[in-house]
């Protein structure tokens, strides 16, 4: 059973560039959600996506957005890059039943804006 | 908007050492999960709490939950060097599934 898949592992971008992430969850579950962790910095939540809708965001503008497919996978888009973007985003899926389900991690795609 | 702290941010013991984190909610939690990141790597979930006054134990890790549901703290006994890590709490507050993470305390672990 394998766990939650993001891709790619590094990717270097410039700024004012667009950048997509991808995240496949845990078998079984149907909800992501999508974080940025800054280096030193706790996960901060970025938004849920669940019955391909979004359903929570966090306080991020609107150059971040994301999509959520039949599958369950997610996307994270990211437009005009900033270098303050830089940062490891992470993916957890977890499974809507009584919204207290644990989330379950993915490895994170580190992200540097040059 | 909502808030979690953790102390100590940072915590330097010998191997053998015991090793408290703490963390407090600007806001009533209606759960507390803790997770484990090692340098490098993800979060990886350690346990959730949810009833008010609530303690866990994991081996040599001990779990509590505030009465008011606002505060909680990891404990770890006879620190090893495997504990080496940065320790989050993360709080959700309302009925979805949205985490609020803390600060994170790094625990460095000498032999």
């Amino acid at each position: 059973d394998a766990g939650v898949t993001q891709s790619p592992t590094h990717l270097i971008k410039t700024r004012g560039q667009q950048v997509t992430l991808r995240c496949s969850p845990k078998s079984g579950h149907d909800t992501v959600s999508w974080y940025q962790q800054a280096l030193g910095q706790g996960p901060q939540f970025i938004f849920q996506y669940y019955e391909e809708e979004e359903r929570q965001r966090g306080n991020f503008p609107d150059r971040f957005s994301g999509h959520q497919f039949p599958n369950y996978s997610s996307e994270l888009n990211v437009n005009a890059l900033l270098l303050g973007d830089s940062a490891l985003y992470l993916c957890a899926s977890s499974s809507t039943g009584t919204g207290r389900e644990t989330q379950y991690f993915g490895p994170g795609t580190r992200l540097l804006v040059l | 908007g909502q808030q979690v702290m953790q102390i100590p941010q940072y915590q330097h013991v010998q191997e053998g050492e015991d090793f408290t984190t703490y963390c407090n909610s600007s806001t009533t939690l209606s759960n507390i999960q803790w997770y484990k990141q090692r340098p490098g790597g993800h979060p990886v979930f350690l346990i959730q709490l949810v009833k008010s006054g609530e303690v866990k134990k994991q081996k040599r890790l001990t779990f509590q939950f505030g009465e008011a549901k606002k505060n909680s703290s990891l404990h770890i006994t006879a620190t090893q060097t495997t504990d080496v890590g940065t320790y989050f709490c993360a709080g959700e507050g309302g009925a979805t599934n949205k985490l609020i993470f803390g600060t994170g305390t790094l625990l460095a672990v000498q032999p």
